[in-house]
């Protein structure tokens, strides 16, 4: 199946500094790659699409440049919070579409997620 | 407007007793369905998904969900449960590329 990796899966920063979260397909070709923000016993908020080589295309309400996203191949997209504070802290989830496998049947496959924690 | 609804924040059962959460959507093109499971501090799952073939879908764990276009419905159900079953379980409808998710509905499994 289909496998994504992000990494890391914890981070602990202090408040000001930047922190760099990366999503990887591992065995195939994402052209898309979702990002995904969740606050604790919540479900998933979608923060922004990622789509290779193109700028992301971010949800209502969230900062684009406190949350900036690359998609920079196939493979690979990253989320970085620049100038963390602590209600930055969360828990971040990628997933990307696999839109070469047998027709698009819209299934996403995820990351482990990253846990934030901003001090 | 497109959106996804899971009746029931919290749901509890005892071990060996049935699972039922519940799933509904509103759209006027139907959706493919999917359910995931999260564990704590852990990414999300695919437990099965419902692509327009078999109306109902078997999954990993025992689980099946069964789509119902007349009720817009697609309930997770198993007959059985286990103690490992205690999990965070999201109902998710797509459109071919933009996914959204239920509230999610937190199981307890009690001994």
């Amino acid at each position: 199946g289909a496998v994504v990796s992000q990494h890391p899966s914890r981070v602990i920063c202090k408040s000001g500094t930047s922190v760099k979260i990366e999503c990887r397909s591992l065995d195939f070709q994402a052209t898309t790659m979702f990002w995904y923000r969740q606050f604790p016993k919540q479900s998933l908020m979608l923060m922004a699409t990622s789509n290779e080589g193109s700028k992301a295309t971010y949800e209502q309400g969230v900062e684009k440049d406190k949350f900036l996203i690359n998609h920079a191949s196939l493979t690979l997209s990253t989320l970085t919070v620049t100038s963390a504070h602590p209600e930055d802290s969360s828990f971040y989830i990628c997933s990307a579409s696999n839109l070469a496998g047998a027709g698009n049947t819209g299934e996403l496959f995820f990351g482990e997620g990253s846990r934030l924690t901003v001090l | 407007a497109q959106s996804v609804t899971q009746l029931g924040s919290h749901v509890s059962v005892s071990e060996g007793a049935l699972v039922l959460l519940r799933c509904n959507y509103s759209s006027s093109v139907p959706p493919y369905l999917f359910w995931y499971v999260q564990y704590p501090n852990q990414g999300l799952q695919l437990l099965l998904k419902y692509t327009s073939a078999a109306t109902l879908v078997k999954g990993i764990n025992g689980f099946e969900a069964e789509f119902k276009k007349s009720e817009t419905s697609f309930h997770l159900t198993k007959p059985s449960a286990h103690m490992s079953d205690a999990a965070e379980y999201f109902c998710a409808v797509s459109w071919g590329n933009d996914m959204r998710f239920g509230a999610g509905t937190r199981l307890t499994v009690k001994p």
